[in-house]
């Protein structure tokens, strides 16, 4: 079966400090790959998708990036840490045939 | 665009009561409808799903939920309400194309009384 682990599950970081936040899928190859964020415990924003190593699409500008170094691993990463970067990241996946989303359980990111 | 329309913030249920959780859609062509399930401090989980076929989904925990494609509605039900259904519950419709990507409802909280 498919499990996504990602960590750290909680960070408390320094404004202008750097960020990486690591996500793996096991049991599968070749999944899609997601970065939500959750702000006030409500709305979530995709952040970032992938379909491949090396593709990486952002869907809102902002002081984050994503990559995607290996096949069932995608990072989400910050030069420099803002006090609105704070939030619940969830990253997640599914199949590129299928359409079921399935979520990590979350890292919650304090920049203080 | 393709969206979806959770009109009720909080929705409090006494314990053993049936439960609905409200969802509309706003999608061009087949909506494909999910709901999924947040407890405090956890990532989401999927509940169940509408992609075609019999209206009435059945899913996790005893939920089910009712595809109403004339009020483009998709409501997630439960017959008997448990306290440890308390959680966080999103409605979210495929955006389509390769990636499959979701949109989510602004998320309705479920509080069940015992």
């Amino acid at each position: 079966s498919q499990t996504i682990h990602q960590w750290p599950a909680t960070l408390v970081q320094p404004v202008g400090s750097p960020l990486s936040l690591e996500c793996t899928v096991e049991g599968t190859s070749n999944p899609n790959l997601y970065w939500y964020r959750q702000a006030a415990g409500r709305g979530l924003q995709l952040l970032f998708y992938s379909v491949g190593i090396g593709q990486i699409s952002s869907e809102v500008p902002q002081n984050l990036s994503a990559s995607r170094p290996q096949d069932r691993q995608f990072i989400l990463s910050s030069k420099k840490l803002l006090l609105s970067d704070s939030g619940f990241y969830l990253c997640a996946w599914n199949y590129d045939s299928g359409n079921t989303i399935y979520f990590g359980e979350g890292s919650w990111l304090t920049v203080v | 665009a393709q969206s979806v329309a959770q009109p009720e913030d909080q929705v409090n249920v006494a314990e053993g009561n049936p439960l609905t959780v409200k969802c509309t859609y706003s999608v061009s062509g087949n909506p494909y409808l999910f709901w999924y399930v947040q407890y405090p401090n956890r990532g989401l989980q999927f509940l169940l799903k509408y992609i075609t076929g019999d209206n009435l989904v059945k899913g996790s925990y005893g939920f089910e939920a009712e595809f109403n494609k004339s009020q483009t509605s998709f409501h997630l039900k439960k017959p008997s309400a448990l306290v440890s259904d308390s959680a966080l519950y999103f409605c979210a419709v495929l955006r389509g194309g390769a990636t499959n990507k979701l949109i989510f409802g602004t998320g309705t909280l479920l509080a069940v009384q015992p």
